[in-house]
């Protein structure tokens, strides 16, 4: 059964910092692995799909890399800013389309 | 486009009632899932349908837990009897198929069973 997991479960940073965030999964029969984000009160947005045969994707500020063999993604923000403020969800897909989610790590962004 | 669409937004209701919540998926997803989200244990999947087809009902708790979907644009989860430790963030979500096409989420019904 797949696990995931998310380190910090909560992180805040200055403005214009650069910033890492870490997911991990314990079955490396993963299909793609996604990255989302929650606002509170809303429902979660897609941000990064990165298929099992990638190595990263990127998406303006956004990238994000996966290693199978670790089991182990990373979510980098580059020049965070005030409104990248939010919880940021992990979630692997093993092949059965249903998605395992982390707990999520909940950044502040201070300006 | 309109994105995965959920009603009601807010539900307040008794103990021992019935609770059907709706979502209609994004036209031409063949896949459609719906998640609970709690404080104590995050985003759990309940059950997820494929072609309107029930593929896995593992996640639903119990017996008083329902799902049906009656054709591709409209599904139901349902409750009965609710009870105050169903409260949660309800999430319906669809997707096309193929492997690199991410979910897209509702904004999700937040149930309260007082």
């Amino acid at each position: 059964k797949q696990e995931v997991t998310q380190i910090p479960a909560a992180l805040s940073v200055p403005e214009g910092e650069n910033l890492v965030l870490n997911c991990s999964f314990t079955d490396s029969a993963i299909y793609n692995l996604q990255w989302f984000r929650q606002d509170p009160g809303k429902g979660l947005t897609s941000l990064l799909l990165i298929q099992s045969s990638q190595r990263e994707q990127t998406s303006g500020r956004l990238n994000a890399s996966l290693d199978k063999s670790s089991g182990r993604s990373t979510l980098y923000i580059a020049a965070s800013q005030p409104g990248d403020s939010a919880t940021y969800l992990c979630a692997g897909d093993t092949g059965r389309r249903a998605l395992t989610f982390g707990s999520g790590t909940r950044l502040q962004v201070q300006p | 486009d309109a994105g995965v669409i959920q009603s009601p937004r807010h539900e307040v209701t008794e103990m021992g009632q019935e609770v059907t919540l709706r979502c209609k998926p994004i036209s031409g997803h063949d896949y459609l899932f719906w998640y609970r989200q709690t404080m104590m244990r995050g985003l759990e999947l309940l059950i997820y349908f494929n072609n309107n087809v029930p593929i896995d009902d593992s996640g639903m708790p119990e017996d008083r837990f329902s799902a049906k979907m009656p054709n591709a644009s409209f599904s139901t989860l349902k409750i009965q009897p609710s009870e105050p430790r169903d409260s949660a963030v309800y999430f319906c979500a669809s997707k096309v198929g193929l492997n690199n096409q991410p979910q897209h989420f509702g904004d999700g019904t937040r149930l309260s069973i007082l």
